[in-house]
């Protein structure tokens, strides 16, 4: 099985601030990344897919970059509803793997 | 627009087992996989598995092959998901997802249901 690792777990930041998430591969996914946001009692949502393209109706502030076994999802200029958890998932082969998670708080 | 409208919360038994539904609606039911993710208490995700409507073609998690059924009935638009010998280990939300390939080598799940909880207590 893909691993898929995520780090930070948890980050604090501003509204305005740039964030960065990473996540790394066990091995070779050939960006085939994907990145879900969920936030509070809400179900995931699509944010970014083939690690960099964003999906339809998705701020560009938003960012995806990555090849190989190592992925980052960006987010510029961060906006009060961006406050959720993100969760990237290898999209090459079952089983489909996630990462654990990245919940960005307010500070 | 693409919607999947998963079936209520279930407070189960132990040992007991329980059967969610998701109607797909807004799109061809049978061009696309349905996945099963599971989400336990303020924890990450988890893949169970994913049946293709048009063939009944089924991939699972190991983890949870004899624990989870997948079926569909393509006349309404629906797939099932059955777990069985439910434990405490599967209190959880249970998210149903439209799964479709981007491309050869990238599966993507582009619409959720709003998950379904179950709960296993006595």
């Amino acid at each position: 099985d893909i691993q898929m690792t995520q780090s930070p777990t948890s980050l604090a930041a501003s509204v305005g601030e740039s964030v960065t998430i990473t996540c790394l591969a066990s091995e070779d996914i050939y960006g085939s990344l994907v990145w879900y946001q969920q936030k509070p009692g809400k179900s995931p949502q699509l944010l970014i897919y083939g690690a960099t393209i964003l999906e339809d109706g998705i701020p560009s502030r938003f960012s995806g970059s990555g090849s190989d076994t190592q992925y980052s999802l960006k987010i510029n200029s961060l906006q009060p509803e961006d406050f959720a958890s993100y969760y990237c998932q290898n999209g090459l082969s079952t089983p489909r793997t996630f990462g654990g998670g990245t919940k960005l708080e307010l500070k | 627009q693409v919607k999947l409208l998963q079936s209520g919360a279930a407070l189960v038994k132990p040992g007991a087992s329980v059967k969610m539904s998701c109607k797909a609606s807004g799109y061809t039911f049978t061009d696309y996989w349905v996945s099963w993710v599971k989400q336990s208490h303020g924890k990450s995700l988890e893949w169970i598995g994913e049946i293709y409507p048009n063939s009944g073609a089924t991939n699972f998690n190991e983890k949870f092959k004899g624990k989870a059924t997948l079926t569909v009935d393509k006349s309404t638009s629906t797939a099932y998901m059955e777990l069985s010998r439910l434990t405490s280990e599967d209190s959880a939300i249970y998210y149903c997802t439209r799964g479709d390939y981007y491309s050869s080598y990238l599966y993507v799940m582009d619409a959720w249901g709003q998950g379904a909880s179950v709960t296993v207590s006595s």
